[in-house]
């Protein structure tokens, strides 16, 4: 089953702008990742969050964790055009960390407006 | 990073037919992993590909229906069998590598 939900489901800003997505999860977890799907492509990975870690960043991409709230959210801080994608918050099938299959959310599809 | 591609990249079947989809990672790991992705849907985890033994599929995905070779640490197939249009989906082969899982770029069935 489904654990991570992310919201929005979808999401249109101007370029430029922020954008933030939130993930929301059921089960204790040691790490989060989030993934980035071009237009029905393959899944490029963006980050990964320990559960002993707040936050992460990468370039333009920050990532919190807040295991008390079972939530995360992802930043992307200046948006451009080449960001428009779909974007997945994925938590460990199992309990067993990263050698594990993944559950992933329903995704937010993200449109930057040019 | 581990670089996985995958072969077909789409293709388009009858129903009642059979297609194998190739996985080949550029390094030797630890686990293998199929998923499929429904149109507008999340990815769904078919099952894990064991090296040397059977397949372990997760609930709702068969044997019979999804046959799972891996005969080595960098090559898996995935055979969709006896296809039907609701089999019409993005297969995704992953590789997990220093806990961060791969993918490939997926292959894109469309059953008539």
């Amino acid at each position: 089953s489904q654990q991570g939900e992310e919201d929005p489901q979808a999401l249109s800003i101007q370029e430029g702008e922020n954008a933030t997505m939130n993930c929301s999860y059921k089960t204790s977890i040691n790490n989060l990742q989030w993934y980035r799907q071009n237009s029905g492509r393959g899944l490029v990975h963006l980050i990964l969050i320990r559960s002993n870690e707040r936050e992460k960043h990468s370039g333009r991409l920050r990532v919190t964790l807040d295991t008390s709230k079972k939530s995360s959210s992802l930043l992307i801080t200046a948006s451009r055009a080449a960001d428009t994608a779909s974007y997945f918050c994925a938590t460990p099938l199992y309990s067993g960390g990263g050698a594990d299959g993944l559950t992933f959310g329903k995704g937010t599809h993200l449109i930057i407006q040019p | 990073s581990a670089v996985i591609s995958q072969k077909p990249s789409r293709d388009i079947c009858q129903r009642g037919t059979s297609l194998t989809i190739q996985c080949q990672v550029d390094s030797q790991v630890t686990m293998m992993f199929w998923y499929r992705q429904q149109p507008g849907q999340s990815l769904t985890l078919i099952a894990t590909a064991n090296q040397g033994s059977e397949a372990t599929y997760e609930s709702g995905f068969v044997i019979d229906k999804f046959p799972i070779s891996r005969p080595n640490l960098t090559f898996s197939t995935l055979t969709v069998s006896n296809m039907s249009p609701e089999d019409s989906s993005i297969y995704l082969c992953s590789a997990a590598d220093t806990g961060e899982l791969f993918f490939g770029e997926g292959s894109r069935l469309t059953v008539l």
